[in-house]
């Protein structure tokens, strides 16, 4: 089947800079996307999700953006702090969720001190 | 806590083994998933469930033999595993139609 990636699978930034996390998917009919966090020892925990008729959404601290046109998702933490650290997924559906979530490989996210 | 519940957190099984994999959920969902997560790999769908019924199987070998009991209960049977079996296996739950998919913690499996 189509799949979800991302791009790098591990990305280092210094506490209180901006990071953006990237994902690109194949599937044009996807139409829902979201973005999850995991940390060491604990499963995938939901952070944003945008539709397919939107080109942006923001939460606290977190912007998911989306490009359709190129099949391109990102997410942007804004003043990275060291619980930011973790593994980000993406993940997109077409089935309404009812036939599961696809996922990216995912981004290994670090804070320098 | 999650609200979805693991047990066991580990498990090493042998390759003869029969071992079973729990999974609840306190959310009042109706739909249950069953995901395998290896290294440097996306999480693979396994199973689904709605309303107690399964509605997919991705392709998983028959050693592996999921039972869904009732809405709150998810099972994963295991049986004669081999050693690249070996991962963390995820449950998750939702309403059936949505998308607001909650993870439990996994049950980090080898298989020897």
């Amino acid at each position: 089947g189509e799949s979800v990636g991302l791009h790098l699978p591990t990305l280092s930034v210094q506490e209180g800079d901006n990071s953006i996390i990237n994902c690109a998917y194949s599937n044009s009919a996807s139409d829902y996307f979201i973005w999850y966090k995991q940390e060491s020892g604990k499963g995938p925990q939901f952070i944003i999700d945008i539709r397919s008729n939107m080109d942006k959404r923001q939460g606290q601290r977190v912007t998911v953006l989306l490009n359709k046109t190129v099949k391109h998702l990102s997410l942007q933490i804004a003043a990275t702090q060291p619980g930011d650290s973790a593994v980000y997924f993406c993940a997109e559906t077409s089935g309404g969720g009812a036939d599961g979530l696809t996922f990216g490989k995912g981004t290994h996210l670090i804070i320098q001190p | 806590e999650t609200g979805v519940t693991q047990t066991p957190r580990h498990l090493v099984m042998g390759m003869t083994n029969k071992k079973s994999l729990k999974c609840e959920q306190h959310l009042g969902h109706n739909a249950m998933y069953w995901y395998k997560q290896s290294a440097k790999k996306p999480l693979e769908l396994m199973f689904v469930y709605n309303f107690k019924e399964q509605t997919e199987n991705n392709s998983v070998p028959s050693r592996f033999s999921p039972e869904c009991p009732n809405s709150s209960h998810l099972f994963l049977h295991l049986h004669t595993l081999q050693p690249e079996d070996s991962a963390l296996y995820l449950c998750a739950s939702s309403q059936v139609q949505s998308y607001g998919y909650t993870f439990g913690s996994g049950t980090r499996l080898t298989v020897v």
